[in-house]
């Protein structure tokens, strides 16, 4: 049970170019998420999938794409990096406890993407 | 805009003493809330949940929600070196969670 994974680890790239970071998740969650943080500012949500076949805008959606491919694999594409997009990019899952209540987000070990 | 305030510290411990972790929400209809730990590199692990009002106790962890006020508190009894890191409060709220800035904690053996 490999939990949350993430593709690739490191990565830089040039201004303008583009990228699609990948994840999945086994635990047969029906949300993921995709977050940025970068220092003093938190995680930050750019896009959401609530359950296969829907996605949603988080709170800095601009300048990125999300692909809900299936019900484990969620992926974000930056179309034309920019020096503003340098961060830290984590993927997370989570499920319903019960009617209304969310269990815990499972955090992927996390993309640190830099942009010259 | 949903907000989830925490103090940013850093709050620094004696080994063995208690630390308190506050956290306040802006969204009265928020549902769950989460405290993570956050080491330096690594990706956020889950403490605690909540849900209902008043205490919730794991170990040396206790976390407290009080609805009325919009606060969240986080209490380590017995305060360890290892418990050192970054801590993040996070607050469902329809379908998405929103987290505080963290607040730094360093116990000092």
């Amino acid at each position: 049970n490999a939990g949350v994974t993430q593709t690739p680890k490191f990565q830089v790239l040039k201004t303008g170019q583009s990228m699609t970071l990948q994840c999945a998740q086994d635990m047969n969650h029906n949300s993921m998420y995709w977050y940025r943080q970068d220092p003093g500012m938190g995680l930050r949500l750019i896009y959401y999938s609530a359950s296969e076949g829907t996605t949603d805008k988080g709170e800095v959606p601009n300048g990125y794409n999300v692909s809900r491919l299936n019900k484990r694999e969620f992926s974000l594409r930056l179309e034309s990096a920019a020096p503003s997009q340098t961060s830290v990019y984590f993927c997370a899952s989570s499920d319903l406890l019960m009617r209304g209540i969310y269990n815990e987000q499972f955090f992927g070990p996390g993309t640190r993407l830099t942009v010259l | 805009q949903k907000e989830v305030e925490q103090n940013s510290g850093p709050l620094s411990v004696p080994e063995g003493a208690i630390a308190s972790l506050n956290c306040t929400y802006s969204d009265r209809g928020s549902q769950s809330f989460f405290w993570y730990r956050q080491y330096s590199g690594k990706s956020p692990e889950l403490i605690m949940f909540i849900y209902s009002n008043g205490d919730k106790e794991d170990g040396r962890f206790t976390a407290q929600l009080n609805k009325a006020s919009q606060y969240v508190s986080l209490l380590i009894r017995d305060s360890q070196p290892s418990d050192s890191a970054t801590y993040l409060c996070a607050v469902k709220s329809g379908n998405q969670f929103y987290f505080g800035t963290g607040t730094s904690l360093t116990v000092i053996p």
